[in-house]
C-alpha cells in the first residue's frame, strides 16, 4: 500500500492570499488526483495531476484559481489563489497505480477568513 | 458524475451483517466496482474492489450480480468502528482515465 503525506494538515488564511498543499507519495504512482471536500459534503474531483505536464481539470475547476504542479512520480502540489471563504474546505490528494486501489491523504482543512 | 446510486443512510446492529446496496446499471464491461468509506475527518480508505467476480478481503465481501448493474458490500459482524459513510464507485482504472468521482454514499451507524 502507498503512503500519502500531505502538508499542512490545516491553516488558517485571509481573504485574498494563495497557500499551496503538498502531497507526497512514498512509493511511484502512476495516477494523482486532487479532491475538495466542503462541510458535510461527499468529495469533488478537481483535477489530475499529470506527470511533467499540464493537469487536467473537470468542469468547474481552473488552472488560474487551482494550479497543480507535478514534477515527478511521487510529488504534486495544489495551489489555492486568491481565497475567499467559500474555499474553506478540506483539499485530498489520492495517488495510485492503476488498475489497484487509490489511496488518500488525511487532507489538508483550509479555513478562510 | 458519478455513475451510482446508494441509500443515504443504514442503520445495523453491532455484531450483525452490514449489506450495503449499490446501484451502476450504466457500467461498462471494463469498468471496476470500488468501494471506500470515510470515517469521521479521515480521507477516505479503500475496503475493496472488483470487476466481475465476487470478491473476499479481511475487511469486507464485495457481491456483484452477474449483469454487472448492481452490488452488495457486506461487513460480517459490524462493530461501532465501522460507522463511518461509505462510497461506491464506479472506475475504468486505466492511466489516462480520470473519472473516479465519489457520489454522495450510504452513512452507515452501527447501533450498541
Amino acid at each position: 500500500s502507498a503512503v500519502i503525506s500531505q502538508k499542512p494538515s490545516r491553516d488558517i488564511c485571509q481573504r485574498g492570499t494563495s497557500l499551496t498543499i503538498q502531497c507526497q507519495v512514498d512509493s511511484q504512482v502512476t495516477m494523482m488526483f486532487w479532491y475538495r471536500q466542503q462541510p458535510g459534503q461527499s468529495l469533488t474531483l478537481i483535477a489530475t495531476a499529470n506527470q511533467g505536464s499540464e493537469a487536467t481539470y473537470e468542469s468547474g475547476f481552473v488552472i488560474d484559481k487551482f494550479p497543480i504542479s507535478r514534477p515527478n512520480l511521487t510529488f504534486s502540489t495544489l495551489t489555492v489563489s486568491n481565497m475567499s471563504p467559500e474555499d474553506s474546505s478540506i483539499y485530498l490528494c489520492s495517488a495510485g497505480t492503476v488498475p489497484r486501489e487509490l489511496f488518500f491523504g488525511e487532507g489538508s482543512r483550509l479555513t478562510v477568513l | 458524475d458519478a455513475k451510482t446510486t446508494q441509500p443515504p443512510s443504514m442503520d445495523c446492529a453491532e455484531g450483525r451483517a452490514a449489506n450495503l446496496p449499490c446501484n451502476h446499471s450504466t457500467i461498462s464491461g471494463n469498468e471496476y466496482v470500488y468501494w471506500y468509506r470515510q470515517i469521521h475527518s479521515q480521507g477516505p480508505q479503500y475496503i475493496i474492489h472488483g470487476l466481475k467476480n465476487n470478491e473476499t478481503n479481511e475487511m469486507a465481501s464485495l457481491i456483484i450480480t452477474e449483469d454487472r448493474k448492481s452490488s452488495t458490500l457486506i461487513l460480517p459482524h459490524a462493530t461501532l468502528r465501522d460507522t463511518a459513510v461509505y462510497y461506491c464507485i464506479v472506475w475504468l482504472a486505466q492511466t489516462g482515465a480520470n473519472n473516479l468521482f465519489f457520489g454522495t454514499g450510504t452513512r452507515l451507524t452501527v447501533i450498541p
